[in-house]
């Protein structure tokens, strides 16, 4: 019955890494989005998906790549892993406008 | 850029009492929402005000609009132990939605 999963919800890795964040919706929606959270709490938007395509990439270094093979997933990929990218990622998703999101439990990335 | 900014910062109640949060922004919206956020848990959409509206309530909530001063107000009346949380405003920036800005939260923390 999860609405938006994310997989998997720890990863600590180290610097130079390259890992992957999966997202799934089950709820028809047509947008997704990647969100990073700080350690302050600030919740800043990276990437937004429309129907597959890239409406949205919020100055986020090419490390990171989203890839969204369906409606239903928009997966994360970072390269080159940095102690900067340690934060919580969430997912979001939302249908149309006025678009309310739905968001996913979150993923806690820590890079040593 | 930080398009909400939350006021105040943390705050402090007994059960039972009112709490007041606001929110200031920056540019012109199409609609504005408050999300909550539990600790270690993803965001929960609480509230969507449009525009072209004032006031909206939601059970023990209550949000207020004021376009000409950029700002919104959320009031939680006879708050409980498990109104507890981080609460967030979040605009559209005027994309259609594809690109929402969330403030940096005010932290509420309920005493039973």
């Amino acid at each position: 019955d999860t609405a938006v999963s994310q997989t998997p919800k720890y990863l600590v890795t180290q610097m130079g890494n390259d890992k992957s964040i999966k997202c799934e919706q089950n709820l028809g929606h047509d947008t997704m989005y990647w969100y990073k959270q700080d350690s302050k709490k600030f919740l800043k938007i990276m990437f937004s998906y429309n129907n597959k395509e890239l409406i949205i990439n919020e100055t986020v270094p090419n490390r990171f790549s989203p890839k969204s093979p369906d409606k239903a997933h928009l997966n994360l990929h970072i390269n080159s892993l940095e102690l900067g990218d340690s934060a919580v990622y969430f997912c979001a998703s939302s249908q149309a406008a006025p678009r309310q999101q739905y968001f996913g439990p979150g993923t806690r990335l820590t890079v040593t | 850029s930080q398009q909400g900014e939350e006021d105040p910062q943390a705050l402090s109640i007994q059960e039972g009492e009112n709490a007041t949060m606001n929110c200031s922004y920056k540019t012109s919206i199409n609609n504005l929402q408050w999300y909550r956020q539990n600790s270690g848990r993803g965001l929960v959409h609480l509230i969507l005000i449009r525009s072209n509206e004032r006031e909206k309530h939601s059970g023990r909530l209550r949000v207020t609009l004021d376009t000409s001063k950029k700002s919104s107000s959320l009031l939680i009346t006879a708050s409980r132990a498990a109104d507890t949380a981080s609460y967030f405003c979040a605009t559209d920036e005027n994309t259609g939605g594809f690109k929402t800005i969330f403030g940096a939260g005010t932290r509420l923390f309920v005493k039973a």
